[in-house]
């Protein structure tokens, strides 16, 4: 049971240049998350999906899409980086049930661009 | 809406002494609430939550929080550091309204533990 997992690790881009970041996770969760994290602001929800083929704006989606062709699965698109989109890259999965959103994070993609 | 402030951006404390880190929260609905930690260059991994069972929260590695609603506050705390407790902690409130699969975190605190 490896959780939620992330590719790649680390990345860097020259400005204008797009990339996709992939999640997957394999607990069966509903709910998928894309936050980014920089230095004291905590983490930003950019995406999220409440299920399989859909997805919906978090609180900074700009420049970012994103797909959920499959359940276990959510990829995070960048089609022109820009070097504002310099960050640490998360990834969530959580499943409600009725009860608390707690939500498990895979290790982080570390994205610089030039 | 809902938010959170964490009001120490870094807390230093001796190793062996207590710690405590502080949370304040606002939501429009009965919240559940969180404590992640996140050492250098690892995810985050969850401490203990709140979810309106017991005011005192247990969670990992000896800490705990206490939801005071009156105060609107759920400060972590632990009796004695210890040099691995070295990492950021952010406090974290989702809403039980709708939208409640959303998560609003703070801006985090640095915890440095010296020896």
């Amino acid at each position: 049971n490896a959780g939620v997992t992330q590719t790649p690790k680390f990345r860097v881009l020259k400005t204008g240049q797009s990339m996709t970041l992939l999640c997957a996770q394999d607990m069966n969760h509903e709910y998928m998350y894309w936050y980014r994290q920089d230095p004291g602001m905590g983490l930003r929800l950019i995406h999220y999906s409440v299920g399989e083929g859909t997805t919906a704006k978090g609180e900074v989606p700009d420049g970012y899409n994103v797909s959920r062709l499959k359940k276990q699965n959510f990829l995070l698109g960048l089609e022109s980086a820009a070097p504002s989109q310099t960050s640490v890259y998360f990834c969530a999965s959580s499943q409600l049930l009725g009860g608390p959103n707690e939500q498990f994070f895979g290790p982080g993609t570390r994205l610089t661009v030039l | 809406a809902q938010s959170v402030t964490q009001l120490d951006s870094h807390v230093s404390v001796s190793e062996g002494t207590p710690v405590l880190l502080r949370c304040n929260y606002s939501s429009s609905y009965s919240p559940s609430l969180f404590w992640y930690v996140q050492h250098p260059n690892k995810g985050l991994q969850l401490l203990l939550k709140y979810t309106s069972a017991a005011t005192l929260v247990k969670g990992i590695n000896g800490f705990e929080a206490e939801f005071k609603k009156s105060e609107t506050s759920f400060h972590l705390t632990k009796p004695s550091a210890h040099m691995s407790d070295a990492a950021e902690y952010f406090c974290v409130v989702s809403s039980s309204g709708a939208g409640s699969y959303q998560l609003t975190f703070g801006k985090g605190t640095k915890l440095s533990v010296i020896p």
